[in-house]
């Protein structure tokens, strides 16, 4: 495997269920991010890691959980989340402290809430 | 919350035309343009990035303009492809605890027809 890959590429669940979206990055970065991808809205920056600490929470509610157990691994824990929830949910992986960071992006999780 | 407002929404251009997407931003500590280019399917890549201390940058058929004092930049697609097909988002960054978050654009739907 090589780059940014996520797994399940597709969910479908109801708004009583319990899932996981992972995230593996394979590009030695130290930086990973969750964004969400609506139709006509820009991505929406939902939680920063930098080296396994979360830096960032863009007043993300709380049935989303992020967990950064590594460098190399994210994951979002998700719970009684909404219809609105349903959205393409992208990982992303990014090399901090240089002078530009480009951002490397993961296919993303097809979520619909029912 | 910081804005970067792209346009149009959506572009139709023939095979061999040129493609024109512009973005504007407000934060003047932006230091950092990239555009991400996302097919459908696929997470958003990094096509070309500029700094504001040049007023533009080529790579092949894709040239980037800066204008720095009217907080304005753009995407120039030159001899469009139907394989540039694609939504493209501009974003803008500034270093925040050494690492350049982007602020995405809401994108643009390119259709290229052969």
């Amino acid at each position: 495997e090589t780059g940014v890959t996520q797994t399940p590429r597709h969910l479908v669940m109801g708004m009583t269920n319990k899932k996981s979206l992972k995230c593996e990055q394979h590009l030695g970065h130290n930086a990973m991010y969750w964004y969400k991808q609506s139709a006509k809205k820009p991505l929406e920056l939902m939680f920063v890691y930098n080296f396994k600490e979360q830096t960032e929470n863009n007043s993300v509610p709380s049935r989303f959980s992020p967990e950064c157990p590594n460098s190399s691994h994210l994951f979002l824990h998700l719970h009684t989340l909404q219809p609105e929830d349903s959205a393409l949910y992208l990982c992303a992986s990014s090399q901090p402290g240089g002078s530009s960071d480009t951002q490397y992006f993961g296919p993303g999780t097809r979520l619909t809430v029912l | 919350q910081q804005q970067v407002k792209q346009s149009p929404q959506s572009l139709i251009v023939q095979k061999g035309g040129i493609s024109i997407i512009n973005c504007a931003y407000e934060n003047t500590a932006f230091d950092y343009f990239p555009w991400y280019q996302q097919f459908p399917g696929k997470g958003p890549a990094l096509l070309i990035a500029i700094r504001p201390d040049v007023s533009e940058k080529k790579e092949g058929r894709f040239t980037i303009s800066f204008n720095k004092s009217a907080k304005q930049f753009s995407l120039h697609i030159m001899d469009s492809q139907p394989g540039d097909s694609a939504t493209y988002f501009c974003a803008a960054s500034a270093a925040s605890g050494g690492s350049y978050i982007p602020t995405f654009g809401r994108g643009t739907s390119l259709i290229v027809h052969p």
